[in-house]
């Protein structure tokens, strides 16, 4: 079955980078996602990456994808308050055509 | 109008209410979607409309009916629920199912917090 999963807390300081993980499960996985929730609101996409892709750079933003360990990750540069966030990575069930969520990364940033 | 809006942004009642959840866009997306949030967790599938017709429902009890009137509404009435259906529920909207990110790119509204007495 279709498990996405993701390590729950991370905390960096304000200039430092960040870095999220991510694993999934099905290889057969042609998009995968990256969504920021802010407290008390709804899910924002930062990013998607096509599975042939190694690599996906949008400003601050580098996604790599190891589709062999099915290894996704979000590396924010210059990490800033303003990013601290709820962070999850997803995969699109090519059956149904909806997302499945990873548990999500809470990023705290510091000053 | 890239939005998705969701009304209310609060609902609080009892086990015994009917009440309903109402999700609005305007960006002529033929596919929209229920999630469930509990605190602390991913959102959950609950169900999808693909041009207005129901296409999946994930097991969600009948106390929970989904409508969608017209392509550009989506409702979720609300029956006899229980303590533990409080959640944040989350609207989302697409051009379609599957397909490219420029197509299922999914737009999520604010969420309406239930709370359930």
């Amino acid at each position: 079955g279709e498990d996405v999963e993701q390590s729950l807390f991370l905390s960096v300081r304000e200039g430092d980078s960040s870095v999220i993980n991510c694993t999934y499960t099905d290889s057969s996985s042609t998009y995968l996602y990256w969504y920021k929730q802010e407290p008390g609101a709804g899910l924002q996409l930062l990013t998607y990456i096509f599975s042939n892709m190694d690599m996906k750079q949008d400003q601050r933003l580098t996604v790599l994808l190891n589709k062999k360990d099915k290894h996704l990750s979000l590396r924010i540069a210059d990490t800033q308050t303003g990013d601290s966030a709820i962070y999850f990575c997803a995969e699109l069930s090519q059956g149904q055509g909806n997302l499945i969520f990873g548990k999500g990364t809470k990023l705290s940033v510091k000053p | 109008d890239t939005e998705v809006t969701q009304t209310p942004k609060h609902l609080v009642m009892g086990m015994t209410n009917k009440k309903s959840l109402k999700c609005e866009q305007h960006m002529g997306h033929r596919a929209m979607y229920w999630y469930k949030q509990k605190a602390k967790k991913p959102p959950e599938l609950m169900f999808v409309y693909s041009y207005e017709k129901l296409s999946i429902n994930e097991s969600v009890p009948s106390r929970f009916s989904p409508e969608c009137p017209n392509s550009s509404l989506l409702n979720l009435h609300l029956h006899a629920l229980q303590p533990e259906d409080s959640a944040l529920y989350l609207c989302a909207s697409s051009h379609g199912k599957g397909g490219a990110p420029a197509y299922n790119e999914q737009f999520f509204g604010p969420g309406t917090r239930l709370t359930v007495l």
